[in-house]
């Protein structure tokens, strides 16, 4: 089984509609992420959480949030959904050993089409 | 401000042949370097890391790269190419932000290998 579990692996909606993005791990790390990839852009912070009780803004967080449901669990959600959120998600995670320079772990994507 | 720079956009080289991935980074404290990999559809994995000693490291795949301060480089190489090495390349480094450590990504180079 996969260690970085993202849902769905695929989703159409339609501008304005509510969606949430769903990651699972089972690496027991602390540290989950949300990024969003476009083509020629590479990857981009949307979240960060370093445990349950702490979430962080990355880079292009404004039209998404986040909830940390437990260490296991990070789902990202897009309140009203436009076009331009049309990207491929991914979810990493990644341990804490104090001295920087931890590799993440990164989920298979989410693709996401907002008509 | 931080960033990493991936000159190439697209590579296309011939089964067998050398490769040469180049990144720029530009970072004031010393850097957590790294190289990750994209294959079709999936999400990405580490090739390899630097954060202290030797300049020269190994990584998975028979991959290697050389962190040269001087340049601000972390470039990648491989002596001879597989057909199925051709995946989107992503150099990162990893800052600390507010306290937090976070990786930045470069836009990616992506590799066609020629049989």
């Amino acid at each position: 089984d996969a260690d970085v579990t993202q849902t769905p692996r695929n989703r159409i909606t339609k501008t304005g509609k509510r969606i949430m993005l769903e990651c699972s791990q089972t690496k027991g790390h602390d540290r989950m992420y949300w990024y969003r990839q476009d083509p020629g852009l590479g990857l981009r912070l949307i979240y960060y959480s370093f445990d349950v009780k702490d979430i962080n803004k990355g880079e292009i967080s404004d039209g998404y949030s986040v909830s940390r449901q437990a260490q296991a669990k990070f789902s990202l959600s897009l309140e009203s959904a436009i076009p331009n959120q049309t990207a491929l998600y991914f979810c990493a995670t990644s341990d804490l050993a104090g001295r920087g320079g931890e590799t993440q772990y990164f989920g298979p994507g989410t693709r996401l089409l907002v008509l | 401000a931080q960033s990493v720079t991936q000159p190439d956009i697209h590579i296309t080289v011939s089964e067998g042949a050398s490769l040469e991935l180049r990144c720029n980074y530009s970072y004031g404290a010393t850097p957590y370097l790294f190289w990750y990999v994209q294959s079709p559809g999936q999400g990405l994995q580490l090739l390899l890391k630097y954060f202290s000693g030797d300049t020269l490291v190994q990584g998975i795949k028979g991959f290697e790269a050389e962190f040269k301060r001087s340049q601000s480089s972390f470039n990648l190489r491989k002596p001879s190419v597989h057909w199925s090495d051709a995946a989107e390349y992503f150099c990162a480094v990893e800052v600390l932000e507010g306290g937090s450590e976070k990786l930045v990504f470069g836009k990616g180079t992506k590799l066609t290998v020629n049989p």
